[in-house]
Formats: C-alpha cells, sequence, structure tokens
C-alpha cells in the first residue's frame, strides 16, 4: 500500500528565501507525482506534474524533482513571496490508479 | 469550460437527511474522481469514473454512500442518511489521461451534518 509523507508540516520563513519541501513515497512503481497548491478554504491548484519517465519540471520560479529509486520528490521555490503562503501536497500515483496525497505542508512567507 | 464546476459550495444536512453533490467534468475528460477531505488535510480516495462506468469504487461506505456519471449530465455523488462523521470537503477531479496530464481539481463542496 502507497504512503506517501510530507517534511516539514509547516514552514515559516522571510520574504524572498529560497526553500524546499520534501515529499517521500513507499513504493516506487509509480506512474507519475503531482504537487498541488491548497489555499485555505479553496480546492486544489495543479503546479507541477512528473511523470515517471522524467526527473523534474519547471514553472516559473518553481522546481519539482522526482527520484523513483529513492522514494523522494522536492519541491524547489526560488525568491519566496507573500502570496506563495498556502498548503502544499504532493500526490502519488502508482497501479491502484488513484492519488495517495501526502498530508502536506503549511507554508507561511513573512513580508 | 477548462474547470470542474462543483456544486453546491456548501451543504448543511441534520443527521440522517440524505446529500446530493454535483461535478461537471471538463469537456473531454473521461476520468472523474471523488475524494473526501477531513481533519488535517487527510485525503480519501472514494471512486472513480472511466466515462459513466465505475473504474474503481474501493474507497466507498458502500450501505451509505452511492455515484453516478451519466452521458450528458453532471456527476454525482449521494449519501444516504448522513451522518456527523461525513463532514468534510468532498472534491471532484477529472482527467483526461492521467499519465501526462494529470488531475484537475474542482473547489470542492463542503459538508456539513448537524
Amino acid at each position: 500500500k502507497q504512503e506517501v509523507t510530507q517534511i516539514p508540516a509547516a514552514l515559516s520563513v522571510p520574504e524572498g528565501e529560497n526553500l524546499v519541501l520534501n515529499c517521500s513515497f513507499t513504493d516506487s512503481a509509480i506512474y507519475n507525482l503531482q504537487w498541488f497548491r491548497q489555499d485555505p478554504g479553496k480546492g486544489l491548484t495543479s503546479l507541477l506534474l512528473i511523470q515517471s519517465s522524467q526527473r523534474e519540471q519547471t514553472s516559473g520560479r518553481l522546481n519539482a524533482s522526482l527520484d523513483k529509486s529513492s522514494g523522494r520528490s522536492t519541491l524547489y521555490i526560488a525568491a519566496s513571496q507573500p502570496g506563495d503562503s498556502a498548503t502544499y501536497l504532493c500526490a502519488a500515483e502508482g497501479g491502484s490508479e488513484k492519488l495517495v496525497f501526502g498530508k502536506g505542508t503549511k507554508l507561511t512567507v513573512n513580508p | 469550460g477548462e474547470e470542474v464546476a462543483q456544486t453546491p459550495k456548501h451543504l448543511v444536512r441534520g443527521e440522517g437527511q440524505k446529500a446530493k453533490l454535483y461535478c461537471a467534468p471538463i469537456k473531454g475528460h473521461s476520468y472523474v474522481f471523488w475524494y473526501q477531505q477531513v481533519l488535517k488535510n487527510e485525503f480519501k480516495f472514494l471512486i472513480s469514473f472511466q466515462n459513466e462506468n465505475v473504474f474503481d469504487e474501493t474507497g466507498m461506505p458502500k450501505e451509505r454512500f452511492s455515484a453516478k456519471c451519466l452521458p450528458n449530465s453532471p456527476c454525482s455523488l449521494e449519501i444516504q442518511a448522513t451522518k456527523l462523521e461525513d463532514s468534510a470537503v468532498y472534491f471532484c477531479a477529472s482527467s483526461l489521461d492521467r499519465a501526462n496530464y494529470g488531475y484537475t481539481f474542482g473547489s470542492g463542496t463542503r459538508l456539513t451534518v448537524v
């Protein structure tokens, strides 16, 4: 059974700092891994999708990496801004053909 | 449209009442998924569809929960005889091709059972 863990559970940084959010998964046989952002009381916004054959994806200030052999993915946020404050969720899709979510990292970027 | 539309945004039901939630997937997406988000960001998979066919229903509490995706109609998730523990945000997601495009989520329906 796939389990997804995100560390840390919460992170507070000053504006402008570069930061890394971590995601680990127990079953390396995944099809893809997707990072989402959730604002309080809102839905999920897809940030990046990394297919199993890829090692990283980039979108603007965001870069996500995937290492299937070690069961890890990281989300790198460059030059953080207060508007980046949200909960970041990673979700892995494996042979069960459904997403398994971590519990998220709550990010606060202080002005 | 390019968004997954969920209605209503909020729903309040007395314990024992029925609740029905709706989801209109993105046009052309053949996969639809329902997830339940409870406290502390726990997402629980409920059911998935490929077109109008149930693909995986391993997460559904079958005695009270049912779901449908019929042609030319929004998908629906129905809870008979709601319980306090059903209070959660229910998210619908759709996908064209999960491997290449991932999932697009709706904004959710917050169900409160009182």
